[in-house]
């Protein structure tokens, strides 16, 4: 088992729609989370992190841990095209390393 | 003024052949990353150094080689270029090792024929 996976997708979504993206992890021990952004032939960039359980929002941007479930979801609403990118949860382990999931490609299409 | 720049962008070359990746970053920051995203955009990390020592390094062939000559740059040497080093390859830097935040280059597309 990976220790964080993740759907690949392809998702496709009309402008307008809520965007749920979803991680799973196998660690207990891992108490950050966070959601890169990649739009594409770039490289990632840090979207937000979350601390334990519980939600963060930042603007159209919700990040959600529940740790009781190793689950961690990223919400967008009302999405724009300009969301469209691949989307990459990501842990740091005890160890100093960031670990990815295999990030979610997302379109939103006008 | 780019943050994290790596060079070449674009790498075609032959199985075989030895080839080198830069990077430099102009944050101050104390840590330096090599991470390979696949084709299927997995992305791995390979390497970390910190203040020029390797503090990080993953179950990589040794034909990878990094090399810090200063805390702001990191470069990748790759000897005997084989079919599956296609890949792009992300140079990043963080404050230090336990910060949460790292910042990525553009990517190298490399690309072993």
């Amino acid at each position: 088992q990976k220790e964080v996976e993740q759907d690949p997708g392809p998702l496709s979504v009309p402008e307008g729609a809520i965007v749920s993206l979803n991680c799973t992890y196998s660690n207990s021990a891992f108490q950050y989370f966070m959601w890169y952004r990649q739009y594409s032939r770039k490289g990632p960039e840090l979207l937000m992190y979350t601390y334990s359980s519980g939600n963060k929002e930042d603007g159209r941007f919700t990040a959600q841990v529940d740790k009781s479930s190793k689950y961690i979801s990223l919400f967008i609403r009302d999405s724009q095209p300009s969301d469209s990118a691949t989307y990459l949860c990501a842990i740091p382990s005890n160890t100093g390393k960031l670990i990815f999931g295999q990030g979610t490609t997302l379109q939103v299409k006008p | 003024d780019t943050a994290v720049s790596q060079t070449p962008k674009y790498l075609v070359t032959q199985m075989g052949n030895d080839k080198s990746i830069k990077c430099e970053q102009n944050l101050g920051h104390d840590t330096m990353y090599w991470y390979k995203q696949d084709s299927k955009k997995f992305l791995k990390i390979m390497f970390s150094y910190n203040n020029k020592e390797l503090i990080i390094n993953e179950t990589v062939p040794n034909r990878f080689s990094p090399k810090s000559p200063d805390k702001a740059h990191l470069n990748l040497h790759i000897n005997s270029l084989e079919l599956g080093d296609s890949a792009v390859y992300f140079c990043a830097s963080s404050q230090d090792h336990r910060d949460l935040e790292a910042f990525f280059g553009q990517g190298t597309r490399l690309t072993v024929v």
